[in-house]
C-alpha cells in the first residue's frame, strides 16, 4: 500500500469554527508532513513529525495545531482561521531516515474559510 | 534565503515531441532532488529523484539531469502524451535529523497539444 489518505476532501468553515483534518498512511513511514498550497503556487511546508515527535514547525500561527496520535495518523486541528487560510492542505509521509527518501503525498483537503 | 526556481512558467509541446523542464537551485549544500507532477485537484505525484553524486538518472520515458556546477536540474519527458499535462515541480531536500525538508520550486505548467 503506497497510499496516503486524507479526509475530508473538501471543508468549508467559518472563522469561529473548530475543525480537524486527518491523514493516514500504512507504509510504515516514520516521518509525516503538513503542507499548505495556495492556487498556482508550490506546496509550503508547515510541520514535520519524525517518529511521532514534532521536529519542524515553520513558524505556523497557533490557530493551526498538529497532532500525531501514532505512527500512521496525523491530524491538523483548526481554530479561529482567517479567510487567507483558505488553501489546499497536503499531507505527506516518508521513511524518515537520513539518506534521501521521497515523500508520498495525499490528495489534499480543499479548505475554504468564510 | 535559499530558493529553488524555474525558468519557464508554462511550456507547450506537441504530442509525441520531447519535453524539457528546467529548474535552477541556489543551495549548493542540497544533496537530493526530486521531480513531482501535480494534476489539477490532486496531490503531487513522485516522478523521479536524483542524488547529488549522480548527474543523470533515467526512468520510464523520463530522465533527470543534474549539473551541480551551474546548479541546474532538468526533467526530460520523451514522446510527451496528453496525460503528461500537469504542473511539474522540482524540489530539493535538506537533511534535518531523521526527517527531511523539501523546498519546492515555483512550478512549470506543461500543456500538451494534439
Amino acid at each position: 500500500d503506497t497510499e496516503v489518505t486524507q479526509t475530508p476532501k473538501h471543508l468549508v468553515m467559518g472563522m469561529t469554527n473548530k475543525k480537524s483534518l486527518k491523514c493516514e498512511q500504512h507504509m510504515g513511514h516514520r516521518a509525516m508532513y503538513w503542507y499548505k498550497q495556495k492556487a498556482k503556487k508550490p506546496p509550503e511546508l508547515m510541520f514535520v513529525y519524525s517518529y511521532e515527535k514534532l521536529s519542524i514547525n515553520e513558524s505556523v500561527p497557533s490557530r493551526f495545531s498538529p497532532e500525531c496520535p501514532n505512527s500512521s495518523l496525523l491530524n491538523l486541528h483548526l481554530h479561529a482561521l482567517q479567510p487567507e487560510d483558505s488553501a489546499l492542505y497536503l499531507c505527506a509521509s516518508s521513511r524518515g531516515e537520513t539518506g534521501g527518501y521521497e515523500q508520498y503525498f495525499g490528495p489534499g483537503t480543499r479548505l475554504t474559510v468564510t | 534565503g535559499e530558493s529553488v526556481g524555474l525558468h519557464l512558467p508554462t511550456l507547450s509541446v506537441q504530442e509525441g515531441d520531447n519535453s524539457i523542464i528546467n529548474c535552477a537551485y541556489s543551495n549548493s549544500a542540497s544533496d537530493y532532488f526530486i521531480w513531482y507532477k501535480q494534476e489539477s485537484g490532486k496531490g503531487p505525484q513522485f516522478i523521479i529523484d536524483i542524488r547529488s553524486n549522480m548527474d543523470k538518472r533515467q526512468g520510464q520515458r523520463v530522465t533527470v539531469l543534474l549539473n551541480k556546477t551551474v546548479k541546474h536540474l532538468s526533467l526530460q519527458i520523451a514522446a510527451t502524451q496528453p496525460g503528461d499535462s500537469a504542473v511539474y515541480f522540482c524540489a530539493e531536500r535538506g537533511n534535518t535529523g531523521t526527517a527531511s525538508k523539501l523546498t519546492f520550486g515555483t512550478g512549470t505548467r506543461l500543456q500538451v497539444t494534439l
